[in-house]
């Protein structure tokens, strides 16, 4: 079965670096891409990023890009988000998601959501 | 402001149809790029229930089907069921932006 796990709810304050990960399993990691996706409360889905782990090619949306860092450990099949410096606007859910890569494709299946939040 | 632009809302009576609409340009579903569909219920992650337009992952009800013309798209649930009440998003490509891009969601209210 094709899961992806992720961390648990976390709780910051503004300029706090933060690092959330999605545990995968069940197919071959470095054959599939892991996107992020982000819902703020109340709001819908926000593509924000998308890892290769097999060549780490990653690709972020321009509304993140620079903002967040994507990256992936093919050892333990986890892809990671990250932040360096949080703002009270990151307050939101974060869902992993498999897709094959294709412009084309979607996201199937997903994980279960990180709740952030961050405090000013 | 979403690329793709859905209603925020639709409802329907137990065992009618309904149709949620998903409106895009020529950089993305008009280009060709693939439409897809997800369903959320409060409090859970999406799930993915029509691909490619109009193909269904195994376990989803064939009440649910979609459909793609020109730079648009749609969702439609017959047989409306109250289980079927929740937030609906479509998703696809777009290449101005090199971004996967999503409808801003319509929530489905079963009366």
């Amino acid at each position: 079965e094709v899961q992806l796990v992720q961390s648990g709810a976390e709780v910051k304050k503004s300029g706090e670096s933060l690092n959330i990960s999605c545990k995968t399993s069940g197919f071959r990691f470095t054959s599939y891409y892991i996107a992020w996706v982000r819902q703020l409360p109340g709001k819908g889905l926000e593509w924000m990023g998308i890892i290769f782990p097999g060549d780490s090619d990653t690709r972020y949306s321009p509304a993140f890009q620079g903002q967040i860092t994507i990256s992936a450990d093919k050892a333990i099949t986890t892809a990671y988000l990250q932040w360096k410096s949080l703002k009270a606007s990151d307050s939101g859910i974060y869902y992993c998601a498999r897709s094959d890569g294709s412009t084309y494709d979607y996201f199937d299946p997903w994980g279960q959501g990180t709740l952030v939040t961050v405090s000013s | 402001q979403s690329v793709l632009t859905q209603p925020p809302s639709v409802s329907g009576a137990p065992g009618q149809r309904v149709t949620i609409s998903c409106s895009g340009s020529g950089s993305n579903i008009g280009a060709g790029f693939d439409v897809h569909w997800y369903q959320q219920f409060p409090g859970t992650a999406p799930k993915l229930i029509i691909f490619v337009h109009n193909y269904r992952p195994s376990g989803v009800p064939d009440r649910f089907s979609g459909s793609k013309s020109g730079s648009s798209a749609s969702l439609a649930i017959t047989g409306l069921q109250a289980e079927d009440e929740a937030d609906y998003y479509c998703q696809s490509y777009d290449s101005s932006l090199s971004s996967w891009v999503f409808g801003g969601g319509t929530k489905l209210t079963v009366l």
